[in-house]
């Protein structure tokens, strides 16, 4: 498809257990974006790519959480024995790199993760 | 935490009432931007503002990015049943593309 897609859509597990949630970004774009929403509230910012690389990782809200991306295109973000408080949707967003312009961000329709 | 101040939380609008949203931080961006999110999806952007000053439309949206580089508003003209969701400012301190920093999210509701 043409959109960044993310799967699953939803994911229940039990406390304790590992989780690993998968996106993948508009071909082409090389900048991407891992964000957090629980519920009713705004945004809030895991990490980002570039390429494969991850210049910011200063979202992370500890060190349960970790990203990767091979190959500039899919990205996979593990949560290691999940806590209550993990659960929120977890939102991907893909963007264009043009020299040092990134184009807006384009997200995908998130995770939704339930810890039991 | 969040560093942007949205308000309303909340607000109910009546089929062809125009309705505005704004957005203040106490430090200044560089790109501001809007988003509308409806329920099980992804936020879509609606519009992008660079410059300090600038106005901008899209379709019955506008949205101007404060001289100061400290609030936006986004506003909506007659607006309609599909309008309904939950608005987002965002700002970035780069380009549109680089690391955002979220609103808490305007709701918008229709009068019952």
């Amino acid at each position: 498809g043409a959109g960044v897609s993310q799967s699953p859509s939803n994911k229940v597990t039990e406390k304790g257990k590992d989780v690993e949630l998968r996106c993948d970004p508009i071909s082409g774009h090389t900048a991407l974006y891992w964000y957090r929403q629980s519920l009713g509230q705004g945004l809030e910012f895991l990490i980002y790519f570039q390429g494969n690389s991850a210049p910011d990782k200063s979202g992370l809200p500890s060190d349960r959480f970790s990203a990767e991306r091979t190959g500039g295109s899919v990205s996979t973000l593990t949560i290691q024995r999940t806590q209550q408080e993990d659960s929120a949707v977890y939102l991907c967003a893909s963007s264009v790199t043009t020299g040092e312009y990134n184009s807006p961000l384009h997200f995908g329709n998130g995770t939704r993760l339930t810890v039991t | 935490g969040q560093q942007l101040n949205q308000s309303p939380q909340s607000m109910f609008i009546q089929e062809g009432e125009d309705v505005s949203m704004n957005c203040t931080s106490s430090s200044i961006f560089n790109t501001w931007l809007w988003y509308k999110q409806d329920p099980g999806e992804g936020p879509v952007l609606l519009i992008a503002l660079y410059k300090a000053g600038e106005l901008t439309s899209n379709g019955r949206l506008t949205a101007q990015f404060g001289i100061t580089r400290k609030d936006s508003f986004l506003n909506i003209s007659a607006s309609i049943p599909s309008d309904v969701g939950i608005y987002f400012c965002a700002g970035s301190r780069g380009a549109a593309g680089n690391k955002l920093t979220f609103g808490g999210g305007t709701r918008v509701l229709v009068k019952p």
